[in-house]
């Protein structure tokens, strides 16, 4: 169900900037691209999402492929804080499959 | 706005017992999704609803599982005749109708069958 590719983790060094990719080579015209993250022992987070343009919030910013087969989570400068699953999520009709995600380690 | 809540947080129960989560979704949500979460694995979608209605349940894993939402509020997980393989971290999540909206999820109900 998942439609997403990711990698299975990334390492970051604090205080860097972290771009994390995803594949969806499969999206349709109207799906919305959706990152969530997901500390031990929570639930996923909201991060971002997006149609087509790229979005920036508090968090994070979104970059969306010109034909939207791919997109990438920027996290400005990574902080501990910021270790966790990252899920790269496409909207399949009302619900999200998850795939795997990519977990992020953050190096102080 | 106090967010997502899920009782109980963590559940122990021995293996045939019946065992049944709550979950309270942001108040102006309409739509409300359980999912299922297992070590190492990312949440897996189970079944949601529009406010009472029932959309989608054939992801419930088994006859075992049922839920409801009787007013369009809050929302129950039953788990039937529990088994070891039940042990996971069931998660809620609410949202406002539309496809451009987030998810709010809740901290999960642990559940371990022992």
């Amino acid at each position: 169900d998942a439609k997403t590719t990711q990698p299975n983790s990334m390492e970051s060094n604090e205080e860097e900037p972290v771009h994390l990719p995803c594949n969806h080579s499969t999206i349709s015209g109207t799906d919305y691209i959706h990152w969530y993250r997901q500390l031990p022992s929570q639930g996923p987070e909201y991060v971002i999402h997006g149609l087509t343009s790229n979005v920036n919030n508090r968090m994070a910013s979104l970059a969306i492929a010109e034909d939207r087969k791919s997109s990438t989570l920027i996290l400005h400068r990574a902080t501990l804080r910021d270790a966790a699953v990252y899920y790269c999520i496409l909207r399949d009709g009302n619900q999200f499959y998850f795939g795997t995600g990519t977990s992020l380690t953050v190096i102080p | 706005d106090t967010g997502v809540s899920q009782n109980p947080r963590h559940k122990i129960t021995k293996r045939g017992q019946n065992v049944t989560f709550r979950c309270d979704p942001i108040s102006e949500h309409n739509r409300l999704y359980w999912y299922r979460q297992t070590l190492g694995q990312g949440p897996e979608f189970l079944t949601y609803f529009q406010n009472e209605a029932q959309l989608e349940k054939s992801r419930l894993l088994s006859d075992r599982f049922s839920a409801e939402r009787p007013k369009g509020s809050f929302s129950t997980l039953e788990i039937q005749r529990t088994e070891q393989g039940d042990s996971a971290m069931y998660l809620c999540a609410s949202s406002p109708g539309g496809s451009a909206y987030g998810y709010t999820f809740g901290s999960g109900t642990r559940l371990t069958v022992v």
